[in-house]
């Protein structure tokens, strides 16, 4: 079975930090996402990465950046973290195309800004 | 219009029921159809993948794809309140304009016991 690992369920931070959420997956994967999940909005894309050092704008990328400097991780950065980034953060892993096969998904990680 | 519509429910049912969970979409190239099942504080799990029109069946499960009508439905029969969680449909194409799998925003479903 695929494994993606969030490194924190839950989180707290203030406004104004930097915050990084960590995402790592065992299935050699070449494609990884970051997605927000808000209530009445579903899975909100921000970044994706098709391969090591390679990064794609999202649906809503404003305020975040990404890293991937290995195949198997992938981090997620909110460079000045602000309240309206509070949400729950998914990531997720595929291999083949990108619209066309089943992503697999960690647990989460319920971030709050203060 | 959103690409896929879905109807967020609350949806709740007496254990037993059959249930029925639906997505409408737009664009005609989506070819692949997921539906994923998210558990209170825990990620979407990937319940049943098809490809273009037909039906797919596996245990309680049945996913329906009807490409003309741009509908797909999820079946759960002798529904379980261990069922009890939001439904997610995906949807995407391979290497057309859109390119990443679309999700709707989410069906929450109750079994009653």
């Amino acid at each position: 079975d695929v494994k993606v690992t969030q490194s924190s369920r839950y989180l707290v931070k203030r406004t104004g930090e930097k915050v990084f959420l960590e995402c790592v997956q065992d299935m050699d994967h070449e494609n990884m996402f970051w997605y927000r999940q808000d209530p009445g909005l579903g899975l909100r894309l921000i970044y994706f990465s098709y391969d090591v050092k390679m990064k794609e704008k999202g649906d809503i990328p404003e305020g975040y950046s990404v890293s991937r400097e290995k195949k198997e991780r992938f981090s997620l950065i909110l460079e000045s973290a602000s309240t309206n980034q509070t949400s729950m953060y998914l990531c997720a892993s595929t291999t083949g195309g990108l619209g066309n096969q089943p992503q697999h998904f960690g647990d989460g990680t319920r971030l709050s800004i203060l | 219009q959103k690409e896929v519509e879905q109807d967020p429910g609350p949806l709740s049912v007496p254990e037993g029921a059959i249930v029925s969970l639906n997505c409408t979409y737009s664009n005609s190239a989506f070819q692949y159809f997921m539906w994923y099942r998210q558990y209170s504080r825990k990620g979407p799990e990937l319940l049943m993948y098809t490809y273009s029109s037909g039906n797919k069946e596996d245990g309680r499960f049945t996913a329906q794809v009807d490409k003309s009508s741009k509908y797909i439905s999820l079946f759960i029969r002798d529904s379980q309140p261990s069922d009890s969680a939001t439904y997610l449909c995906a949807m995407g194409d391979y290497g057309g304009a859109t390119n990443k799998l679309i999700f709707g925003t989410g069906t929450l479903l109750a079994v009653q016991p």
